[in-house]
């Protein structure tokens, strides 16, 4: 099987810059995409394709992909971004994988 | 609007069987591949079932592989999945969602660029005796 690994959970200052990384092997080689989970809430996607962002979806979210670690990156976070977040790949051994998930309290 | 609405949860026995529907409006439903992906209350997402427009592929997580089974009818926009020999790890909200592209790809593809771009609010499977 395939596994993504994510920190269990992040914490960020108000204004501040949160990394979320996601880890796996040779992740580098695959697409990326990322889902916030608010309490409640569906997940909705924030990065697709390694560094898109969807229609409606605030410039402060940002992605990349390199080696065995994609990044989503919250700039200027707010306390609105408070939520789990969870990476998401495609791989032959285990089909639309997702990440094992983060939450990112804005202290 | 994209709406997805799951219907059919509830309370289940160990072993017995349930089905899970989601009625899908908003868009052009036969465009679409569609997916169930569940999670445990308090857990994280795992990916459970997936099917392409035309039903033509389908997969299964291995954990539910042989158990449950997807299918979809294009005539009444709706997704379905039956679950079979439940198991009390089967406790979980179960999502209908819409993926970005017509496909599911199965093995033997190659690094598809996927997401998936609308989820419905899940409906409770609770397993227990």
């Amino acid at each position: 099987s395939y596994e993504l690994t994510q920190p269990p959970s992040v914490s960020v200052s108000p204004g501040q810059t949160a990394r979320i990384t996601c880890s796996g092997d040779k992740l580098g080689n695959q697409y990326v995409c990322w889902y916030q989970q608010k309490p409640g809430q569906s997940p909705v996607v924030v990065i697709y394709e390694n560094s898109k962002r969807p229609s409606g979806i605030p410039e402060r979210f940002s992605g990349s992909n390199s080696g065995n670690t994609a990044t989503l990156t919250i700039s200027g976070t707010q306390a609105i971004d408070e939520a789990d977040y969870y990476c998401q790949t495609w791989d032959s051994r285990s089909p639309y994988v997702f990440g094992t998930g983060t939450k990112v309290t804005v202290l | 609007e994209v709406q997805l609405v799951e219907s059919g949860g509830g309370l289940v026995q160990p072993g017995r069987s349930l089905r899970l529907s989601c009625a899908a409006s908003g868009f052009t439903f036969d465009d679409y591949a569609m997916h169930w992906v569940r999670q445990a209350p308090g857990k994280g997402l795992e990916w459970v079932s997936g099917i392409s427009w035309n039903s033509g592929s389908k997969g299964y997580a291995d954990s539910v592989k042989d158990r449950f089974t997807i299918s979809r009818d294009n005539a009444k926009d709706s997704l379905y999945l039956q679950v079979h020999i439940l198991r009390p790890e089967d406790t979980a909200f179960y999502f209908c969602v819409k993926d970005s592209t017509s496909l599911h790809y199965g093995p033997g593809n190659a690094n598809p660029p996927i997401y998936f771009d609308s989820w419905g609010q899940g409906t409770l499977v609770t397993v227990s005796s």
